[in-house]
């Protein structure tokens, strides 16, 4: 059964930086590309960024270039999100999910919740 | 830049209809490649369709998935109770990479 399961999601200030953590099971990691997708409040999904199975190849939505990293870690069959310079209105659920032909994402995490308040 | 537009915004229907949902794009979607996704309140999203018309591992063949260009429709057959939910087209691939519509809620009767 394929497994995401994200972390990292707290309440931080606006300026501050987070690094979200989704662990992956249940299926050969290093062979998929990967995908973070965030959703404020009552509101609907945005993706953020891409990256291959290999790493090498990655993309961010405008929103977040600059500001946010994606990496993983085959060895660990883990995804990362380095976030920084963190905004109000970066506050969302982000779900790591993984890709089927890159940027369909056939299998999603739970969510990890990243609230930006002062 | 691609923008998809959902119509509507929500459908009321009972259980046993058939539901049909429209996505829209500002510009024609390359390749047909358009995913519908599913989502009931305080879950993930769950694909259902992706190419337009084909479906994800395990979805019921009450959905289907029709369009090309700039105008596609995910279509239930018979409602079941646990089809009521929100609804998001994608698509992936033009510029820019992935765009989500606002979503089509399907609401009970």
């Amino acid at each position: 059964e394929v497994l995401l399961v994200e972390s990292g999601g707290d309440l931080v200030q606006p300026g501050g930086s987070l690094r979200l953590s989704c662990a992956a099971s249940g299926f050969t990691f290093r062979t998929y590309e990967m995908n973070w997708v965030r959703q404020a409040p009552g509101k609907g999904l945005e993706w953020l960024s891409y990256i291959s199975g290999s790493g090498t190849t990655i993309f961010y939505a405008d929103s977040v270039k600059g500001r946010f990293t994606i990496s993983r870690d085959n060895a660990e069959n883990s995804l990362y999100l380095q976030m920084h310079s963190l905004r109000v209105e970066d506050t969302a659920v982000y779900y790591c999910a993984r890709g089927l032909q890159g940027l369909i994402f056939d299998h999603w995490g739970q969510g990890t919740r990243v609230t930006v308040s002062s | 830049e691609i923008v998809l537009t959902q119509s509507p915004g929500t459908l009321s229907l009972s259980p046993g209809e058939r539901a049909t949902l429209s996505c829209w794009a500002s510009q024609g979607v390359r390749g047909s490649q358009l995913a519908w996704y599913q989502q009931k309140p305080g879950q993930a999203p769950r694909l259902l369709i992706y190419g337009a018309s084909s479906r994800a591992t395990g979805i019921p063949d009450r959905f289907s998935g029709s369009g090309s260009g700039t105008d596609f429709t995910l279509t239930i057959s018979r409602l079941e109770p646990e089809d009521f939910a929100v609804y998001y087209c994608q698509q992936y691939g033009s510029s820019p990479l992935v765009t989500f519509g606002g979503g089509t809620t399907v609401e009970i009767k």
